[in-house]
Order: structure tokens, then sequence, then C-alpha cells
């Protein structure tokens, strides 16, 4: 799978519930990002990390946590603030090198969808 | 903000004919552009790319062109075929201390046999 794997593949979040999305990576990639992809919007950034203890806000973070504690994990946790959950969320990695850290990874989604 | 529009939403094509996507960035410090096809269900994935300092780069039956003064880059796909139907995204990166993807809305390529 390319060496970046998200689980699950379908989640279902319940009124009031936190979830989790996994993100996994083995290329030894510094940089992490979570992106939400809704129809006919393309690809919105909602956090990053560049680096291991340390991640940023992207465009639509609210409603939504990280945490970077190893190199390998990126997880994501939709929060119960999170009013409209319901999308396609893709994790992603590169490199940090200049020359090839701007190529983005894809690993193959979680759909996510409100009961 | 940084923004990068992207059109047609949809194109649809007859097998053998070419496609044009075309995308417009807005922040000039971009310097790179690459471009992601999403195959129904499937992770998104790189299958081309061009640098700033350069104006053209062709791979097989893809191509394509960045117009920098007009902040333009666009897509050509060439004697399409039934498996080029996808979503194709555009995007574009300026290396501010780290890499930001900004991706265009997509574009849903149909190629009919």
């Amino acid at each position: 799978d390319g060496g970046i794997t998200q689980s699950p593949k379908y989640l279902f979040r319940k009124e009031g519930q936190n979830v989790t999305l996994s993100c996994e990576q083995n290329l030894n990639h510094d940089a992490m990002y979570w992106y939400r992809q809704d129809p006919g919007q393309g690809l919105r950034l909602i956090y990053y990390s560049q680096i291991v203890n340390d991640f940023q806000k992207g465009d639509i973070a609210e409603g939504y946590s990280v945490s970077r504690e190893k190199k390998e994990s990126f997880p994501l946790t939709v929060t119960s603030a999170q009013k409209n959950p319901t999308a396609f969320y893709l994790c992603a990695s590169s490199a940090k090198n200049r020359g090839s850290g701007e190529k983005l990874f894809f690993g193959s989604g979680t759909q996510l969808s409100v009961l | 903000g940084e923004n990068v529009e992207q059109h047609p939403s949809t194109l649809s094509v007859q097998e053998g004919d070419s496609a044009v996507i075309k995308c417009t960035y807005s922040d000039s410090a971009s310097n790179y552009f690459p471009w992601y096809k999403q195959e129904l269900g499937k992770r998104p994935q790189l299958i081309i790319d061009i640098r700033s300092n350069v104006g053209e780069k062709k791979d097989q039956r893809i191509a394509v062109t960045l117009n920098k003064t007009a902040k333009h880059f666009s897509l050509h796909i060439t004697e399409t075929q039934p498996e080029d139907s996808a979503v194709y995204f555009c995007a574009a990166i300026a290396n501010t201390g780290g890499f930001k993807t900004i991706f265009g809305a997509g574009t849903r390529l149909f190629v009919k046999a």
C-alpha cells in the first residue's frame, strides 16, 4: 500500500462522540498531513506536522485534534465539536528535503459517516 | 490567502481526443506544481510535476505547461483512453520554511469509449 496505512476504511460516529483515525507510515518521512475531501471541494488541509512533537493547524482545524508522538504515526481525532464530520479523510506524508519533499504520498483514506 | 482555481470541474471527451485542464494560482512565491490523479475509490497519486524554472514538461501522453507571468499552469492529456477517467487535482506549493500544498477543487474527467 505504498508505505502509508490508514485505518479503519469506514468509520461511523454517533452524535457527541469523539473518534480517532489512524495513520502510520514506514517511509521514514518527516512530514505528515491530514486532508479532508468533500465532493466538489478538493482537498482541504486540517493539520500538518513537520517533525515529531510538533504540528500546525491547517485551513480547517476547528473540531479536530492531532498528536505526533512518533515519527511513524499521526492520528487524527474528530471531536464532537466538529458538527459536519461526514467526509473522506486522507493522510499523507512527505520527505523533508528540498527536491522531493513537496511530493505527497497518500494513504487509502477513511470514510467517516455520522449515524 | 493562497488559492488555486481549477477548470473545468467536469470534462467529457471521446476516446482518442485530447483533454486540457487549467489552473491558476495566487501566491507568487509558489515554485512547484504537481498534478495528482485519483481513480474512483482510490488514493490520489502524483502523475507529473513541474518546477518554476521550467516552462513545459512531458511524460508520454501527459504534459504540463507553466506560465509564471500569468500564474497559469495546465495539464494536457493526448490520445485519451478509458483508464484516464478519474479526478485530477492541480496543486501549488511555496517553499516557505515548509511545504504546504494548496489544491485545486479537482476536475472529473470522463473518457468515453
